[in-house]
């Protein structure tokens, strides 16, 4: 069965620092997403992105946010400097053609600031 | 507004009991609905969803959901617990034209052997 991988499973980084979270969709998903979820809460959207740029955004995904689709394959959540408040497990999902598809997610990668 | 509500934040059953997990949407219309399953330390798994063919829906692992759209749920049950359900459960919706899904808070399944 096709899954979304993503790397590193776990990153742990200084505050302040630039850290970039990879992941793989499926090869003919069109949607892809980056979620957050904090320890212990529920999972939050943080952006959307279709056809090599954001469909949507919401209010976390702030200007030290950015996604690229760098080579037609990966998909790349970049924080430009870390906040402690930024230590979450992130994300990645990608759909098909509305939920015929469904959203399928990878494993997550735990990041923790300190 | 809450697009979608998970009633109990916590729910503990014996080994063999009735698992009933609720989930309410809010949407005029009616929306695409799903079940993830999170195992501690682990991502999200589709248990099931409903994507307007059939109103009640088979899983995995033996669950199954109901969508009811006079009553604007989406409940999930498995009528006999396993020591392996113990889990977080998310109910979680794709709204009509919004593309991408939003999460309930989750519910904590403890298994009572």
């Amino acid at each position: 069965e096709p899954e979304v991988t993503q790397t590193p499973s776990h990153q742990v980084t200084q505050m302040g620092q630039e850290v970039i979270l990879r992941c793989v969709p499926i090869s003919n998903h069109l949607y892809f997403y980056w979620y957050r979820q904090i320890l212990g809460q529920k999972v939050e959207f943080l952006v959307s992105f279709y056809n090599n740029e954001i469909s949507e955004k919401s209010e976390i995904f702030d200007d030290q946010f950015s996604v690229e689709r760098p080579d037609g394959s990966n998909f790349t959540l970049k924080i430009r400097s870390t906040k402690l408040e930024d230590s979450a497990m992130y994300f990645c999902a990608s759909s098909g053609p509305r939920a015929n598809y469904g959203y399928t997610f990878g494993s997550g990668t735990r990041l923790t600031v300190v | 507004a809450q697009s979608v509500t998970q009633l109990g934040s916590h729910v503990s059953v014996s080994e063999g009991a009735l698992v009933l997990l609720r989930c309410n949407y809010s949407s005029s219309v009616p929306p695409y609905l799903f079940w993830y399953v999170q195992y501690p330390n682990q991502g999200l798994q589709l248990l099931l969803k409903y994507t307007s063919a059939a109103t009640l829906v088979k899983g995995i692992n033996g669950f199954e959901a109901e969508f009811k759209k006079s009553e604007t749920s989406f409940h999930l049950t498995k009528p006999s617990a396993h020591m392996s359900d113990a889990a977080e459960y998310f109910c979680a919706v794709d709204l009509f034209n919004d593309y991408k899904l939003s999460f309930g808070a989750g519910t904590t399944v403890t298994v009572r052997a």
